[in-house]
C-alpha cells in the first residue's frame, strides 16, 4: 500500500511555455502533499506544502506565481511550472502524507527539461 | 536554518561486506528520522525510520542507530549487495510534517 504516482515521468518543453505535473496517491487519502525539486547530484529541496482544499505554503525563495500548486482532492495535487526557463530544468518529486500515519510516501519523480 | 548533513559523500564497499552510512543532524527538536534510498532517476524509497525515544531499530538487513547526545544517525547495511548501490539520504523532522534532507551518500558496491 501507500503508492504515489506522478505523471508525466518526463517532459520536454520550450522556454516560455507552461508544464503541469500531476501527483496522485493511489491507495490512500493524502491530507498533505509536498513538492520537492532535485538538481543533479544534489539533495531534495522542499518547494511547497499543500493541504487539500487550501492554499499551498511555499518555502522561502520559491516563487508562488511561477510554481502553481493545486490540491483539489485528497488524492491529487498538481504542480504547474509557468513560463518555464532552462534553469527550471530539474527532477520534480512529490510526496504524500496520510492522515494518522507517520512519514511521507514519495512519487517516482518527473524529469523536466526546458529547451 | 538548521539542516541535516552527511559526513561522507561517497562510500565504496565490497559485495558481502557491511556498510555504515553516517548522518549528523543539528535540529535538537527533531524527533523522527528516516533513511531513504534513491536509485538513479527514481524517487526516494523508504528504508527504515526511528523515533527519538529509541536508539536502535532493526529491519531486514538494515539497522538504524540514533545517538541524540551527539546528534548522530547511522544506517548499517549487512551483507551489502549490488542492488544496494544507490544514494542514501537521511531525513529528519521535529513534527512528523516537513522533512529536511541531508546531502546524500552515494554507495557503490564492488563485485
Amino acid at each position: 500500500g501507500a503508492v504515489v504516482s506522478q505523471h508525466p515521468s518526463w517532459v520536454i518543453c520550450k522556454s516560455g511555455t507552461s508544464v503541469k505535473i500531476e501527483c496522485r496517491s493511489l491507495d490512500f487519502q493524502a491530507t498533505t502533499m509536498f513538492w520537492y525539486r532535485q538538481f543533479p547530484k544534489q539533495s531534495l529541496m522542499l518547494m511547497a506544502t499543500s493541504n487539500e482544499g487550501s492554499k499551498a505554503t511555499y518555502e522561502q525563495g520559491v516563487e508562488k506565481d511561477k510554481f502553481l500548486i493545486n490540491h483539489a482532492s485528497l488524492t491529487l495535487s498538481t504542480l504547474t511550472v509557468t513560463s518555464a526557463h532552462p534553469e527550471d530544468s530539474s527532477f520534480y518529486i512529490c510526496s504524500a502524507r496520510a492522515s494518522g500515519r507517520a512519514g511521507q510516501y514519495f512519487g517516482p519523480g518527473t524529469r523536466l527539461t526546458v529547451t | 536554518g538548521e539542516s541535516v548533513g552527511l559526513h561522507l559523500p561517497t562510500l565504496s564497499v565490497q559485495e558481502g561486506d557491511n556498510s555504515i552510512i553516517n548522518c549528523a543532524y543539528s535540529n535538537s527538536a527533531s524527533d523522527y528520522f528516516i533513511w531513504y534510498k534513491q536509485e538513479s532517476g527514481k524517487g526516494p524509497q523508504f528504508i527504515i525510520d526511528i523515533r527519538s525515544n529509541m536508539d536502535k531499530r532493526q529491519g531486514q538487513r538494515v539497522t538504524v542507530l540514533l545517538n541524540k547526545t551527539v546528534k548522530h544517525l547511522s544506517l548499517q547495511i549487512a551483507a551489502t549487495q549490488p542492488g544496494d548501490s544507490a544514494v542514501y539520504f537521511c531525513a529528519e523532522t521535529p513534527n512528523d510534517y516537513k522533512l529536511s534532507f541531508g546531502a546524500g551518500t552515494t554507495v557503490t558496491v564492488r563485485a
